[in-house]
């Protein structure tokens, strides 16, 4: 199964942008990723799933149109922009992978904390 | 409102045992997947049990085959992990959560989760 790798921390000013980095193990480009934001206190919230070429699916409800997603070989990435205090959180990349039929499990990587300056 | 409020943690000695329940309110419980996730302290999120919508299939993490047992209660819309054998590794918050509908395998509600510390 796959290894996700995050950064464990990043930070940027108050209306600036900033890309969270999520890099899959190799042998795994085709792989799509889940991104989930936590707020201090919070259960984890859904925020979009990419692949290779982008966003797959929908976004999460609530969230805004200043998160966007990108991937790129075995990276996947979540770029903020115009930077909000509230979107001061963890930020948690997710996979689901199948190992036969009817059965899935879950990998995540260790999670980045991004700081609202 | 659609939500998902999860009970039961606390603390408990190494051996024990602890039940966490997960209600859920605004949605049908045994229309989806349900999954139990926890986050160790410090540490990232990790899978831990999913069952079926239809209750038929039931999977665990490595790191709990044997010891922890998922079920669920159609008429109370609830959710549970019974955690047996407990160690000083199972120390985390616990979360359910819901897989979104068609087989798209992420998950797409959350509970605020339950902190389970296992300590002597």
């Amino acid at each position: 199964q796959p290894v996700l790798t995050q950064p464990p921390s990043a930070s940027a000013s108050l209306g600036a942008s900033v890309t969270l980095t999520c890099t899959l193990s190799s042998g795994y480009t085709n792989y799509k990723v889940d991104w989930y934001q936590q707020r201090p206190g919070k259960g984890p919230r859904f925020v979009m799933r990419v692949g290779p070429g982008g966003i797959v699916g929908s976004k999460g409800d609530g969230i805004p149109d200043r998160f966007s997603v990108l991937g790129s070989g075995l990276n996947r990435y979540l770029t903020i922009k115009n930077i909000q205090e509230e979107d001061e959180s963890d930020y948690h990349c997710g996979a689901d992978h199948g190992s036969g039929s009817n059965f899935v499990s879950w990998v995540f990587g260790g999670g980045t904390k991004l700081t609202v300056l | 409102q659609v939500q998902l409020v999860e009970s039961g943690g606390g603390l408990v000695k190494p051996g024990g045992s602890l039940r966490l329940s997960c209600a859920a309110s605004g949605f049908t419980l045994s229309d989806s997947y349900m999954t139990w996730i926890r986050q160790a302290p410090g540490k990232g999120l990790a899978w831990v049990s999913y069952i079926s919508s239809s209750g038929t299939t039931i999977h665990y993490a490595d790191s709990t085959k044997g010891r922890f047992t998922i079920s669920r209660d159609s008429a109370e819309n609830s959710l549970f992990l019974q955690m047996d054998s407990l160690r000083a590794e199972d120390t985390a918050v616990y979360y359910c959560a819901r897989a979104a509908p068609g087989g798209n395998w992420y998950f797409d509600l959350w509970g605020r989760g339950t902190l389970v510390v296992v300590s002597s």
